[in-house]
């Protein structure tokens, strides 16, 4: 089994609705991040969070939330979707300062 | 702020040859890389890292570069596979605003050709 998954893989929307993006993680960390890809951009964060009581904004976090339900669970929601938030959704764990560890991606479609 | 930037966005190489992808950054302060790869549906997977208290760090089939002196880093690959074609990204440790986190790099795609 896969330790850090995301749900769903795929989802399109519509302009103006709310969307909840989840992780789980199986590895044990501390810390969680979510980023968006964008074709011929580097991976950027939009929140992370280095424990259960530890919220943080990224450099892109507007129009963005999160929520950490859990040491294990980390989701991301855009409370009212637009058409520039398409683009390609990853959740990542660590347990220290260096590597992390990336879900599979979210891809999201918002039209 | 930081930026990390790459030189060349694909890299087209023969099967068996070496391959070189290269990363530019733009803080001297920045002490830690990293080189991910990212196949195709997949999330990027972690390669091999370095520390600025290093030029050259190896791995299996794999090797970074550092030059601390004009900001680069590169990663080559010996005897280049057909499951080696990804996308190659360099990332390296903050040192503004967001923690102890991470830049990215854009990526180089490399196809392996038979």
């Amino acid at each position: 089994d896969a330790d850090v998954t995301q749900t769903p893989r795929n989802r399109i929307t519509k302009t103006g609705k709310r969307i909840m993006l989840e992780c789980s993680q199986t590895k044990g960390h501390d810390r969680m991040y979510w980023y968006r890809q964008d074709p011929g951009l580097g991976l950027r964060l939009i929140y992370y969070s280095f424990d259960v009581k530890d919220i943080n904004k990224g450099e892109i976090s507007d129009g963005y939330s999160v929520s950490r339900q859990a040491q294990a669970k980390f989701s991301l929601s855009l409370e009212s979707a637009i058409p520039n938030q398409t683009a390609l959704y990853f959740c990542a764990t660590s347990d220290s300062d260096r590597e992390q560890y990336f879900g599979p991606g979210t891809r999201l479609t918002v039209t | 702020g930081e930026s990390v930037g790459l030189h060349l966005p694909t890299l087209s190489v023969q099967e068996g040859d070496n391959s070189i992808i290269n990363c530019a950054y733009s803080n001297s302060a920045s002490d830690y890389f990293i080189w991910y790869k990212q196949e195709s549906g997949k999330g990027p997977q972690f390669i091999i890292d370095i520390r600025s208290n290093m030029d050259k760090r190896q791995g299996q089939r794999v090797t970074v570069l550092l030059n601390k002196t004009v900001k680069h880093l590169s990663l080559q690959i010996a005897a280049t596979q057909p499951g080696d074609s990804a996308v190659y990204f360099c990332a390296v440790k903050r040192r503004d605003n967001y923690g102890q986190n991470f830049v990215f790099g854009p990526g180089t795609r490399l196809s392996v050709l038979p």
